[in-house]
This record gives C-alpha cells, structure tokens and sequence, in this order.
C-alpha cells in the first residue's frame, strides 16, 4: 500500500523566513503533484513534476523531486502572509492522473 | 470557462436517506474521480472512471456507487447514508491517456460539504 507522508503537518513561520516543506513517500513513482488550498475551498495545482531531477519555480514557492530518495520537497522564499494555506503533496503512481494518493497535508501559517 | 461543478455544496441528512452528489465537466476530460477530504487524513479517492461505463474502486469505495453514462457527468450515489460518510466530497478529472503528460492534471470541483445525521 502507498503512503504518503508530509511532515511538518502544521508550521508557524513569520513573513520574511524561509522553510521547506517534505513529502515522503513509500512506492516507486516519477510523477508528483503540489496543491495549495485555502480554508474552505478547492485545490489549486501549484506544480507537476515529471522526473527525478525536476525542480520547478513559481514566486517564493520552488518544488523538487528526487524519485530514488522517493522524496519531494516544497520550500519557501521570504514568506508572506498570502502563502498561508494548506499544502498537499500528492504521489501519482499511473502517470496519468487517475488515482492520486495525497499526503496528510501542511497548514501553513504566515505571521507578521 | 474551463470548469468541474459539483452540487449540492452543502447538505444535511438523515441516516438511510438516499442521495445523490452530481458532478459535471466541461473540458471533455476522459479521466474522472471522487475523493473524500477528512481532518488529518488527507484526501483519499472513493471511485474512479477511465472512460465512459469504465469505473473501478478507489481507496474507500465502501457505502458509495458512481456511474458514467455520459463522458461529462459522474455522479457519487450514496444508497443509504450513514454518520461516518460525514465529509467534504470532491469530484476532479484530468485529461486521459496519451495526452500531453504535463497537462494531464487533476482539476478539482469545489467541494460538496454533507452532514449525516
């Protein structure tokens, strides 16, 4: 059974800093998904990443993927208080979308 | 605009009562899903469909059916409710098979929040 493990499961960080954000899991995949929810709402695709190397970019936000240490990483850059929110990593062992298996989430909260 | 719609978004029943969330896409979207959201256990899938009449079961597929008559609706049926099917409901689809790999990402309906008595 695939496990997904995202740790730490809540963070308190004050705007300005930086963090990261891990995401384990437990069976061979090379494909990878970040979603950001806030309170209350859908999620949102933040990245897609595809191959064990892949490292993606939007804003403060950059996500990695090293598929042998079956290890993704979400970090962030000077935090603000508008990248508060759920974070979920999700492990797509098909490639095509059709069973996502989610991490526990992160709640993040960013303080002035 | 490009779009998964679920209804209702909200619902409180009974226990027994039979009832129905619907699910519709626009984008023409092969792949479709379900997904159930609970406090400190993440998402987890409930059924899914790869093509019309094509559905298979997710991760707790238990006290819920689906179909897929028709490639845009798939509806998540619950035959008689029960308290502990208290959850955010989340329908989703992606593109399919033999598309543009890093398009084909899962795109999420709004959510429908039931409450079982």
């Amino acid at each position: 059974e695939l496990k997904v493990e995202q740790n730490p499961l809540f963070l308190s960080m004050q705007e300005g800093k930086n963090y990261t954000i891990y995401c384990n899991y437990s069976t061979t995949s090379d494909r990878l998904y970040w979603y950001r929810q806030d309170p209350g709402k859908s999620l949102e695709s933040l990245f897609v990443l595809l191959s064990n190397g892949a490292v993606k970019q939007e804003g403060r936000l950059m996500a990695s993927l090293d598929t042998k240490a079956r290890l993704s990483t979400l970090h962030i850059t000077a935090a603000v208080h508008d990248l508060s929110a759920t974070y979920f990593c999700a492990v797509d062992i098909y490639g095509t979308a059709s069973k996502l298996t989610f991490g526990t989430g992160t709640r993040l909260q960013v303080t002035l | 605009e490009a779009q998964v719609t679920q209804n209702p978004r909200y619902l409180i029943t009974v226990t027994g009562k039979k009832l129905t969330v619907t699910c519709s896409q626009n984008m023409n979207h092969e792949y479709m899903s379900w997904y159930r959201q609970d406090p400190g256990l993440g998402l987890r899938q409930i059924y899914y469909s790869m093509n019309v009449e094509v559905t298979d079961k997710g991760d707790v597929p238990e006290g819920y059916k689906v179909s897929r008559k028709e490639k845009r609706n798939f509806p998540l049926i619950l035959e008689s409710p029960s308290p502990n099917q208290t959850s955010l409901y989340f329908c989703a689809s992606s593109l399919g098979p033999g598309r543009d790999s890093g398009a084909n990402v899962l795109t999420f309906g709004a959510g429908s929040r039931l409450t079982v008595l």
